[in-house]
């Protein structure tokens, strides 16, 4: 079943904080972020475990909270080259272990203005 | 490194005409997936192979649509015949292990008249 993300599309200045939502009604193995320019492919950014585990990567991190099947991609101090549509991938969990394949969310358009 | 190489980046054709998209994935990946984009549906998984061998096709739209993998370094996705309503980008993407990080390929932009 695919995750919802949310919310739809978020408009930003530069220097300014963004939180992104994934959500799911599967157990979960692992989440998955990547983000895509227009008319380009996808570009991975993270992935995290169940575990509750939070990364970070630059001024974007993200968590993972397995018990609510829910992880959040957090963007700090935005930048121009953040622009972009972020996806959330997940991994259902499969007798324990992963199912191999990602479901991916519809996305989150954000635009970062000058 | 060589990342996922699609071919062709762009097809235009005519309904009705069979369609064959081309994928080489990364070197030692063993899983290899295959996605298509819309504005309407955005990115959905048509089907995945590990170690060259089908896992899940449920994604794939109906029977005009097919995918193979002869061997690890190549696979098709083949629509037969094809419809306006098929016009989309399809990725394929490739990983090692399927939790690791997926490659994606620059997309086949395909448009049918």
């Amino acid at each position: 079943q695919q995750p919802v993300q949310s919310p739809q599309a978020v408009i930003l200045r530069e220097g300014e904080d963004a939180v992104i939502n994934c959500s799911s009604s599967k157990a979960l193995y692992s989440v998955h972020w990547y983000r895509q320019k227009h008319g380009e492919a996808p570009v991975f950014l993270m992935i995290l475990l169940k575990g509750g585990e939070q990364k970070g990567h630059e001024k974007i991190s993200a968590s993972f909270n397995e018990k609510k099947q829910q992880s959040s991609l957090y963007l700090t101090a935005s930048q121009l080259s953040y622009s972009g549509t972020y996806f959330c991938g997940t991994e259902a969990e499969w007798y324990g272990g992963s199912q191999g394949n990602l479901i991916f969310g519809k996305g989150t358009k954000l635009s970062v203005k000058p | 490194d060589a990342g996922v190489i699609q071919s062709p980046r762009h097809e235009v054709t005519e309904m009705g005409q069979e369609v064959t998209l081309r994928c080489k994935p990364i070197s030692g990946h063993d899983y290899l997936f295959w996605y298509r984009q819309t504005m309407m549906r955005g990115l959905e998984l048509l089907i995945y192979f590990n170690n060259n061998v089908p896992i899940d096709d449920s994604g794939m739209p109906e029977d005009r649509f097919s995918a193979k993998m002869p061997n690890a370094s190549f696979s098709t996705l083949k629509i037969q015949p094809s419809e306006p309503r098929d016009s989309a980008v399809y990725f394929c993407a490739s990983s090692f292990r399927g939790v690791q990080p997926q490659h994606f390929g620059d997309g086949t932009r395909l448009s049918i008249l």
